[in-house]
């Protein structure tokens, strides 16, 4: 399709729940990168993959988070043992090549967590 | 490493007042800028992008921006703004080498009818 599809839309958890969020990327793009908005404020770029290998993960914290893009699955993202400042919309993107087409990011509608 | 400044956090104007927003990035090489709209509620949708070339460009819904190099600003620009414009406005660049965009804090536009 040629949509981004996150799921849930929504999220609620308990303090040291688990959360898994999963992104459907456009078929044909290789890349997808996941970002964190808390608040409101600026997008915070966690990880990045090609394909199914990790391209950059210089922003995801070293613990409790991780995330996978196998193939034939949709990605995911997943906390371990959730914090109240995990609240967040978290967003995922695809794109064909980002080098060669810079503008051709699609973002998907978010998944917002909840940590209660 | 890349960072990005947007300098007003909420802006409220009336419909038919003209629109700027200020963005100033951070970084040494060749850039690739653009800006993104949110709609309450909705995922991030693209306005406009700079690669190369004119640097005045031309977005959708009557937005543009123009990069001046000396002073690493893109700002966006509106001669008159709509009701339907209210939206909050992210600042991104992507560095030559990195496949990652870097963003802004944002800036709230709040269009008064």
């Amino acid at each position: 399709g040629e949509e981004v599809a996150q799921t849930p839309k929504h999220l609620v958890r308990g303090e040291g729940q688990k959360a898994k969020l999963y992104c459907a990327p456009i078929k044909g793009h290789s890349y997808v990168f996941w970002y964190q908005q808390v608040l409101k404020n600026e997008f915070k770029f966690l990880i990045s993959f090609q394909n199914e290998n990790v391209f950059d993960e210089t922003g995801m914290p070293k613990e409790r988070f991780s995330a996978k893009c196998l193939p034939n699955s949709p990605c995911s993202l997943e906390i371990q043992a959730t914090k109240l400042e995990d609240s967040a919309v978290y967003f995922c993107a695809s794109s064909q090549n980002p080098l060669a087409n810079p503008g051709g990011y699609t973002f998907g509608s978010g998944t917002r967590l909840t940590v209660v | 490493a890349q960072s990005v400044s947007q300098h007003n956090h909420h802006v409220i104007l009336s419909e038919a007042a003209s629109l700027e927003l200020g963005c100033n990035y951070s970084y040494g090489g060749t850039v690739n800028l653009f800006w993104y709209v949110q709609y309450p509620g909705q995922h991030l949708q693209l306005l406009l992008k700079y690669f190369s070339g004119d640097p005045l460009v031309k977005g959708i819904k009557g937005f543009e921006a123009e990069f001046i190099k000396s002073k690493f600003s893109f700002n966006l620009r509106k001669p008159s703004v709509q009701w339907s414009d209210t939206a909050e406005y992210f600042c991104a660049v992507k560095g030559e080498y990195g496949n990652k965009l870097v963003f802004g804090a944002g800036t709230i536009l709040r269009v008064k009818s």
